[in-house]
């Protein structure tokens, strides 16, 4: 079946530190990959895009790599703040026969401690 | 995001009753969505609206109806609400963007608990 899993459900991180959210997929073959960030009682909004043929994409201290091989997004935090908790979602397109545009994980929600 | 908001923010309705959440936006986007969001299950679609005359079924359509009223207006309707569709509601629109993956402008959702 196709799945798109973010393997961390909570992660709990010192500030300063990197921190780093996994999303794998499976049976899918995105063009695409986005990361949202989503605070509690708000919509997600939209931080980064990385296509297929891109290894890596940076915004300030934000890194996203797309291992189409290993089916794999990572997404970094680097010099991380207190004000950078929330959960993050993961997105794909899943091709133009889905009846979905875009599929969401289920999230990451990340807490940094000062 | 003040662009897009959505009407009720919250909600208690009683098994049976029908109800309607409705969404506008400013940002003169074609594209709206209705999404629904469920603990450990994401974001799943709905319906979606590429323009007003323009509405096509998500994963999870059963159960909800949509009305596109305007270009700004989207709303959705539960005919006769049940428990199960106890959940945090979201309402997105996006731009067409040709090839590229589309971004999701998403407002602030509603909350519905069916009892």
């Amino acid at each position: 079946s196709q799945k798109i899993e973010q393997n961390s459900e909570a992660l709990n991180i010192q500030e300063g530190k990197t921190a780093t959210l996994t999303c794998n997929y499976t049976n899918y073959s995105p063009a695409y990959l986005q990361w949202y960030r989503q605070d509690p009682g708000r919509g997600p909004v939209f931080l980064l895009l990385i296509r297929e043929n891109e290894k890596e994409k940076r915004k300030e201290r934000l890194k996203v790599t797309f291992d189409t091989t290993l089916k794999q997004s990572l997404f970094h935090i680097t010099a991380s703040q207190p004000a950078d908790s929330a959960t993050y979602l993961c997105a794909l397109d899943p091709g133009y026969s889905s009846a979905s545009k875009i599929i969401f994980g289920s999230g990451t929600r990340l807490s940094i401690r000062p | 995001d003040a662009d897009v908001t959505q009407t009720p923010r919250n909600r208690i309705t009683k098994t049976g009753k029908r109800i309607m959440l409705e969404c506008s936006q400013t940002k003169g986007h074609d594209r709206m969505y209705w999404y629904r969001q469920d603990p450990g299950l994401g974001l799943r679609l709905i319906y979606y609206s590429f323009d007003v005359k323009d509405i096509n079924k998500g994963e999870i359509s059963d159960g909800y109806s949509v009305s596109r009223q305007a270009q700004a207006k989207f709303s959705l309707s539960l005919e006769s609400a049940i428990p199960n569709q106890t959940a945090l509601y979201f309402c997105a629109t996006s731009d067409q963007s040709g090839f590229v993956m589309e971004t999701q402008y998403f407002g602030p959702g509603t909350r519905l608990l069916v009892l």
